[in-house]
């Protein structure tokens, strides 16, 4: 596809539960970025991969959350263990430099646990 | 449509001067504006959020400012310092749509 592709698109989920969520980057983008929206807030960085360098994991909010990238490709970010403060909608975003201007977002994934 | 301009795109100044960093954008029909800082080969530190009904927020030596009416804010930095240096991005959100300027690369110099 041309864009960032993030799925599923809606998880709703029982607390407790483990969830992931997946992020199909531009091809060739070796940047890719991970943030989370809660209702009412602004963006919230989680984690940043580029290239084979070590991720930044600096906005993980607690050790329940957890991601990795595949070849240099497709991401997955897990949730273990779902609260209800984790519900909101989760975006992924790639880019083929280090400028996050450049950047491309999914359309998110929007989480909800009850 | 949304459209996020920052000015100046670089800035290199002395260490110890106030400085302001300015964010303007098209529509004013925004939900909220965030200020954030990226370092290098890093992802985003929020600085400060401005909701829609806020006029500005405050925290240690930064002050952001916003005017919606005349869509405007302005992120001051007082006593700048070497750490200081970084890119800083505004971010205009509509809902779950968030738009950035192309930022402000700000160095510092000891």
């Amino acid at each position: 596809g041309a864009g960032v592709s993030q799925s599923p698109s809606n998880k709703v989920t029982e607390k407790g539960k483990d969830v992931e969520l997946r992020c199909d980057p531009i091809s060739g983008h070796t940047a890719l970025y991970w943030y989370r929206q809660s209702l009412g807030q602004g963006l919230e960085f989680l984690i940043y991969f580029q290239g084979n360098s070590a991720p930044d994991k600096s906005g993980l909010p607690s050790d329940r959350f957890s991601a990795e990238r595949t070849g240099g490709s497709v991401s997955t970010l897990t949730i273990q263990r779902t609260q209800q403060e984790d519900s909101a909608v989760y975006l992924c975003a790639s880019s083929a430099t280090t400028v996050l201007t450049e950047a491309f977002f999914g359309q998110g994934t929007r989480l909800t646990v009850v | 449509k949304q459209e996020v301009t920052q000015i100046p795109a670089a800035l290199s100044v002395p260490e110890g001067e106030n400085l302001v960093l300015n964010c303007s954008f098209t529509d004013s029909a925004i939900y909220n504006l965030q200020w954030f800082r990226q370092d290098p080969g890093k992802g985003l530190t929020s600085l400060l959020l401005i909701q829609s009904s806020q006029r500005e927020q405050t925290s240690g030596r930064l002050n952001a400012s916003l005017d919606k009416s005349s869509g405007r804010s302005t992120l001051y930095i007082a006593a700048s310092q070497p750490g200081d240096s970084a890119t800083y991005l505004c971010a205009v959100a509509g809902g779950f749509k968030t738009i950035f300027g192309a930022g402000t690369r700000l160095f510092v110099k000891a």
